[in-house]
């Protein structure tokens, strides 16, 4: 099946550094990368939808120039951690979205764990 | 508005036992229902899914049929294992205005040998 990979799979940073943070679709092209959070023992919580060549859609109370999304391309999507605090410390699992062959299908990354001091 | 519900863990059983995870849905469209799978310090792995109602989804001894009439997408499995012990989150897709998913609270189930 498809993969999504995540890089890098945990970091740990200082407050008030940026940290990003890499989704790439292996092996299909997609238009369309979302990104969410997980807190411990919690659900994932929709930050961003991510759009090959344009601008993310965020989702209510995420600040966008905290958390700054790139499409660069369509295997590619960046999160950008900006001016890191401890209260950003939290899981960051991205999807991306396969509308190739007749399908459409989401496919998560393994997530990056983010720890800041 | 667009939620799903689903039961509240832990769930704890022994190897073998019989699996319900409860989980309903309300959707303003025609959702696509999923239930994924999370292993400790991983991300998602989707187990299963159903596009319309009625449809069966099924994987690794793991099934749930899509219930419109009661709105509702319950995962079971005759039998579980000890490597089953893990998170499990009922999810619905909206593909109308956006394409959107949303996830379940998550199921945390616990497999004694």
């Amino acid at each position: 099946g498809a993969v999504v990979s995540q890089h890098p799979s945990w970091v740990i940073c200082k407050s008030g550094t940026s940290v990003k943070i890499e989704c790439r679709s292996l092996d299909f092209q997609a238009t369309t990368m979302f990104w969410y959070r997980q807190f411990p023992k919690q659900s994932l919580m929709l930050m961003a939808t991510s759009n090959e060549g344009s601008k993310a859609t965020y989702e209510q109370g995420v600040e966008k120039d905290k958390f700054l999304i790139n499409h660069a391309s369509l295997t590619l999507s960046t999160l950008t951690v900006t001016s890191a605090h401890p209260e950003d410390s939290s899981f960051y699992i991205c999807s991306a979205r396969d509308q190739n062959s007749g399908t459409d299908t989401q496919y998560f990354g393994p997530g990056t764990r983010l720890t800041v001091l | 508005g667009n939620s799903v519900t689903q039961m509240e863990g832990p769930v704890t059983l022994s190897e073998e036992a019989f699996l319900t995870i409860n989980c309903t849905y309300t959707a303003t469209g025609y959702p696509s229902l999923f239930w994924y799978v999370q292993y400790p310090g991983e991300g998602l792995q989707l187990l299963l899914k159903a596009t319309k109602a009625d449809d069966k989804g099924s994987n690794k001894g793991f099934e749930a049929t899509y219930r419109k009439e009661t709105t509702s997408f319950h995962l079971e499995k005759g039998s579980v294992q000890v490597s089953d012990s893990a998170v499990y989150f009922c999810a619905l897709t909206l593909n109308t205005g956006g394409f959107k998913t949303i996830f379940g609270a998550g199921t945390r189930l616990f497999v004694k040998a």
